[in-house]
């Protein structure tokens, strides 16, 4: 299994510009969950998926950021208008329903200039 | 909802020596607890968990503790070698049908001292 894939691994960017992340779980995970990690708040959870429908979106800092899942193999999460506060790595993890061990992808490390 | 305390939040060990790390958590009806190793520019891999209907679990160096009276569990690393150096993370989760969020404590940072 290639585990949990993320794009793109680095991303820069100006202030204002829409940013777009992606993530493809590992085949099989029923459950999909969006982190965001930075020196000063830690590893954050955004919003979680069950079975491709948003569960909790508590953690979603602002209206900036929306996340979806089209399907049981693809998820993205946007950042429209972007700031340089949004600067920070962002995780994407899977996990088959039943079990409670997450997986997390390589993260993407996103610049806002 | 669930939080979780992690201390210390830095440590240093000299190799070959022992380190622990602890948590604890608010919520009583928390039944998951995995711990998590992070090096450095990497992601978070899990490296030992441990169910609340079990006290104790060993995987070779690594062991984790759990006393759900007092609502804490710990990690042992024994041996210490230089390549335990990371940020550990310890977790908890309330693992029912609609409540499947993991509260991350907020890190030690290991460093093996040769």
């Amino acid at each position: 299994d290639a585990g949990v894939i993320q794009s793109p691994r680095h991303e820069v960017t100006e202030m204002g510009q829409e940013v777009t992340l992606r993530c493809k779980p590992i085949s099989g995970h029923n459950s999909l969950f969006w982190y965001r990690q930075t020196m000063m708040r830690g590893l954050e959870l955004l919003i979680y998926f069950n079975n491709n429908v948003p569960i909790d979106d508590s953690g979603m800092p602002e209206d900036r950021f929306s996340a979806k899942m089209p399907n049981a193999s693809f998820s993205t999460l946007k950042i429209q208008p972007s700031e340089p506060r949004d600067s920070a790595v962002y995780f994407c993890a899977s996990r088959y329903r039943i079990q409670e061990t997450q997986y997390f992808g390589p993260g993407t490390r996103l610049l806002v200039l | 909802g669930e939080n979780v305390e992690q201390h210390p939040s830095t440590l240093s060990v000299q190799e070959g020596d022992s380190a622990v790390i602890k948590c604890t958590y608010s919520d009583s009806a928390s039944n998951y607890f995995p711990w998590y190793k992070q090096e450095l520019g990497k992601r978070p891999q899990l490296i030992i968990d441990i169910r609340s209907n079990v006290g104790e679990k060993k995987d070779q160096r690594i062991a984790v503790t759990l006393n759900k009276t007092a609502k804490h569990f710990s990690l042992h690393i024994t041996e210490t070698q230089p390549e335990d150096s990371a940020v550990y993370f310890c977790a908890a989760i309330i693992s029912n049908f609609g409540n499947e969020k993991l509260t991350f404590g907020t890190g030690t940072r290991l460093t093996i001292i040769p």
